[in-house]
């Protein structure tokens, strides 16, 4: 049964530091990884995603790696911003009859002013 | 593009009454869709899986019988909570992909509150 882990639960930063959120599956047979961002209350919203062939994606100040083979995955923020606060999910795509997506608990971001 | 909505976006009622929820994909075909809960301070639980026209597939320690999903349509999912009681209180979000992506588009999601 796949497993994804996020590590660490919650991180507090100041405002401008550069910050690596964590993510480990334990099974390496997957479609893909994403990476979402949720705020309080609300929906997700799609980060970045991953294909299995690639090794990384960047968009701005985002940057994501997956190496499939150790089953880990980073997601990089530079030069990090309040409005970055939010919770940081890490999903791995897998099929078990159907394509799904299973989550990681979350990293729990606060960037302080 | 690609954008998922819910309806309602929260709803308040009294425990044994039924809620429907409502997924729509605005501008593709959405034809597989998938019903989440979460928890508060918890990660996303997948509960189902449903292609269009077909019955949904449940995982494992999900009623059936209590979360019935209805996919009649290419732009329209949704999940029905029977005889709703208050450990039924949670937050629902859905997805939707087309037969042309790999990745899921989420709604903003429904939070359900029984008293």
């Amino acid at each position: 049964k796949q497993e994804v882990t996020q590590i660490p639960a919650a991180l507090s930063v100041p405002e401008g530091e550069n910050l690596v959120l964590n993510c480990s599956f334990t099974d390496s047979a997957i479609y893909n990884l994403q990476w979402f961002r949720q705020d309080p209350g609300k929906g997700l919203t799609s980060l970045l995603l991953i294909q299995s062939s690639q090794r990384e994606q960047t968009s701005g100040r985002l940057n994501a790696s997956l190496d499939k083979s150790s089953g880990r995955s980073t997601l990089y923020i530079a030069a990090s911003q309040p409005g970055d606060s939010a919770t940081y999910l890490c999903a791995v795509e897998i099929v078990q009859g159907a394509q799904k997506l299973v989550f990681g608990q979350g990293t729990r971001l606060t960037i302080n002013p | 593009g690609a954008v998922v909505s819910q309806h309602p976006s929260w709803v308040i009622c009294k425990s044994g009454t039924s809620v429907k929820i409502e997924c729509r994909s605005l501008d593709f075909q959405a034809t597989t869709m998938f019903w989440y809960r979460q928890f508060p301070k918890q990660s996303l639980m997948l509960m189902a899986t449903s292609n269009e026209g077909s019955k949904a597939t449940y995982e494992q320690g999900v009623e059936k019988d209590k979360f019935l999903i209805n996919h009649a349509s290419l732009t329209l999912s949704t999940l029905t909570v029977t005889s709703a009681h208050p450990e039924d209180s949670s937050f629902y979000i859905c997805s939707a992909r087309d037969f042309l992506r790999s990745e899921q588009f989420f709604g903003p999601g429904t939070r359900l509150t029984v008293l």
